[in-house]
Formats: structure tokens, C-alpha cells, sequence
């Protein structure tokens, strides 16, 4: 089983709609969650943190579920340039030192 | 703005060659990262170095090793290239939780 799984995707969806992602991790000591977004041929960049409280960011919004080893990205609005793939990351150390990167989910925002 | 530089976007070698790819960041990060990616299976640690000359393996550290000689440059190494070494190379650094990415090197080996 991998340590972090994601929805294999890809998700092709019109300009506007609300799409989610989820991720499940295997880890229970996993300390920090994060979001990362690749573009095509690019590298991976910071999305998002994720907490257990859960947290917002214009029309991105996600949430953290310890206690069932699971994440989500929630995105409203999609638009265009929100085409990407969509990296679930879980920080086994604490310090950044030792992530395990998702394979990914590739969405597409169709106009 | 954090600036990650690797040495080259594309490389082609041969098999059994020795390969080195270089990255530089420009923000006196402590810890640096050698990743790679490939199809369906994600990012993979290689290894990852908090100081320099200090190194620690990651989760796919067979058939690499790494320098870091300067805190700005973390070198990855393939002693003897094979096939299954044909990936995209991606280096980072670390500030605070966030991870800085290079452009990646994409290596073919033939």
C-alpha cells in the first residue's frame, strides 16, 4: 500500500464548478499536510497548508481528518488556470525534512 | 524571490557513465533535496543534506550519492548510470515547511 493515495483522476470539469480532491495517508504519526500544485512541465509549488481546523484560501479550502488518515482540496469556482495536478503531501518529520509526495490528480477546467 | 537553479533541463547519457547534476539555491537554506519524479509513482526522496557535508539517505538512495561541499550547492551523483536511472530530477531547498523547487533535469539514459 502507498503511504499517501490519491484519487487517480484525471477530472475534466466545465469553468465554474466545484471540484474535490481527496487523499488518504497511512502514517499515523505523520506530523504536517500539505497541498502542492505542478503545472505541465513545471515544478511543484506550495498550494496550501492543511489543519485539522481546517483552512481557506480565496476559493480553495481544505481539511484535515486525523483520525481517519484523510485529506481533501476543495476547489469552487474552478477556473482555467486552475488546470494542474493537484500533489497531496504528508511531512512524516515535522520539519520538512522527510515528505511523501502523492502521485497526483490531474484536473482540466474546460471552457 | 527563492531562486533554485539545476545545471541542465535535459541530459542524455549513455549507460555505465558517471553523472552529475548540480543545483544551487540563492537563499542560504539549510536543508536541500534530490527528488525523482516519474509516472504514477510521484516524488521519491533520493536524499537530503540539513548542512554542509552532511547528508542523509532518502527512501530511493541505491545507485546515488550526493556533495555538499557549500551550504548554496547540492550535487547528486550517479556513479554508474543505468536505464532505470531515465527520470525527472528534481531539486529543493527548505524554508520553514516550505519546499522550493527547481526546473527539474529531465535524464535520459541510453
Amino acid at each position: 500500500r502507498k503511504e499517501v493515495e490519491q484519487d487517480p483522476g484525471p477530472f475534466n470539469v466545465p469553468e465554474g464548478a466545484t471540484v474535490a480532491f481527496n487523499c488518504t495517508y497511512s502514517n499515523s504519526a505523520s506530523q504536517s499536510f500539505f497541498w502542492y500544485r505542478q503545472d505541465c512541465r513545471k515544478e511543484p509549488k506550495l498550494l496550501m497548508s492543511v489543519y485539522s481546523s481546517g483552512n481557506e484560501d480565496g476559493r480553495f479550502t481544505a481539511q484535515l481528518n486525523r483520525a481517519s488518515q484523510y485529506i481533501s482540496l476543495l476547489i469552487r469556482d474552478s477556473k482555467l488556470s486552475d488546470s494542474a495536478t493537484y500533489l497531496c503531501v504528508v511531512d512524516r518529520s515535522g520539519s520538512a525534512r522527510q515528505l511523501t509526495f502523492g502521485s497526483g490528480t490531474q484536473l482540466t477546467v474546460l471552457p | 524571490d527563492v531562486k533554485v537553479t539545476q545545471s541542465s533541463r535535459y541530459l542524455v547519457k549513455r549507460t555505465g557513465e558517471k553523472v552529475f547534476l548540480e543545483c544551487v539555491q540563492d537563499m542560504d537554506h539549510e536543508n536541500m533535496f534530490w527528488y525523482r519524479q516519474d509516472p504514477g509513482l510521484g516524488l521519491r526522496l533520493i536524499y537530503f543534506s540539513y548542512d554542509v557535508k552532511m547528508k542523509e539517505k532518502g527512501d530511493i538512495p541505491e545507485g546515488y550519492s550526493v556533495s555538499r561541499e557549500k551550504k548554496e550547492r547540492f550535487s547528486l551523483i550517479l556513479e554508474s548510470a543505468s536505464t532505470n536511472q531515465t527520470s525527472m530530477y528534481l531539486c529543493a531547498s527548505t524554508e520553514g515547511v516550505r519546499q522550493y523547487f527547481g526546473p527539474g533535469t529531465r535524464l535520459t539514459v541510453t
